[in-house]
């Protein structure tokens, strides 16, 4: 059973700070997504990994993925309020796309 | 550009009411899912489907049926409500198994009394 698991849950920082959010996955799998969600709101793409090795970048925010670790980095680069949201991993296995928890990224102004 | 449409927006049933979550897609894709979002759960597959006539459970079917008559639309049915499903509902489309980067709608927010 594919279980994916973030951390942290919750991320205080202050703007300008770097930060990396991880999340770990139990089984193989050559794909994984990052998702944002804003209060309220509903979850839009931000990332498609679809390969060991994959780096892909967006603003302040750059993800990888290292499917021989099983894991997948999303790091924030001198953060702003904006950024301020939900983050979500996602897995896919055997036509199954799970979700890890999220994680709650707050930016102090 | 409608993307993914959920209806209805918000309801409250009572328990052991049942209900029809409707979910439809205008981008010709053929993978379809539906999740439950819970506070400190994350979001959790209820069912699936990879094509019209063709559905499987998630993590959390129990209580939810599906069907996929059509391409466009994947339905959600509540069949005895219990307020275990007080919930936020989220439908996705992917264009396909071999590309699931998941559309989301907007979310049906239910609440059980």
């Amino acid at each position: 059973e594919l279980k994916v698991e973030q951390n942290p849950l919750f991320l205080s920082m202050q703007e300008g700070k770097n930060y990396t959010i991880y999340c770990n996955y139990s089984t193989t799998s050559d794909r994984l997504y990052w998702y944002r969600q804003d209060p309220g709101k509903s979850l839009e793409s931000l990332f498609v990994l679809l390969s060991n090795g994959a780096v892909k970048q967006e603003g302040r925010l750059m993800a990888s993925l290292d499917t021989k670790a099983r894991l997948s980095t999303l790091h924030i680069t001198a953060a702003v309020h904006d950024l301020s949201a939900t983050y979500f991993c996602a897995v896919d296995r055997d036509d199954k796309i799970i979700f890890g928890k999220g994680t709650r990224l707050h930016i102090l102004p | 550009n409608a993307g993914v449409t959920q209806t209805p927006k918000f309801q409250v049933l009572k328990t052991g009411q049942s209900m029809t979550l409707q979910c439809a897609q205008d981008m010709n894709h053929e993978y379809m899912s539906w999740y439950r979002q819970d506070p400190g759960m994350g979001l959790r597959l209820i069912h699936y489907s990879v094509g019209a006539g063709i559905t499987d459970q998630g993590e959390v079917p129990n209580g939810y049926n599906v069907s996929r008559s059509t391409t466009e639309d994947f339905p959600l049915r509540l069949l005895s409500a219990a307020p275990s499903q007080t919930s936020v509902y989220f439908c996705a489309s992917s264009y396909s198994a071999l590309n699931t980067e998941a559309f989301f709608g907007q979310g049906t927010r239910l609440t059980v009394v």
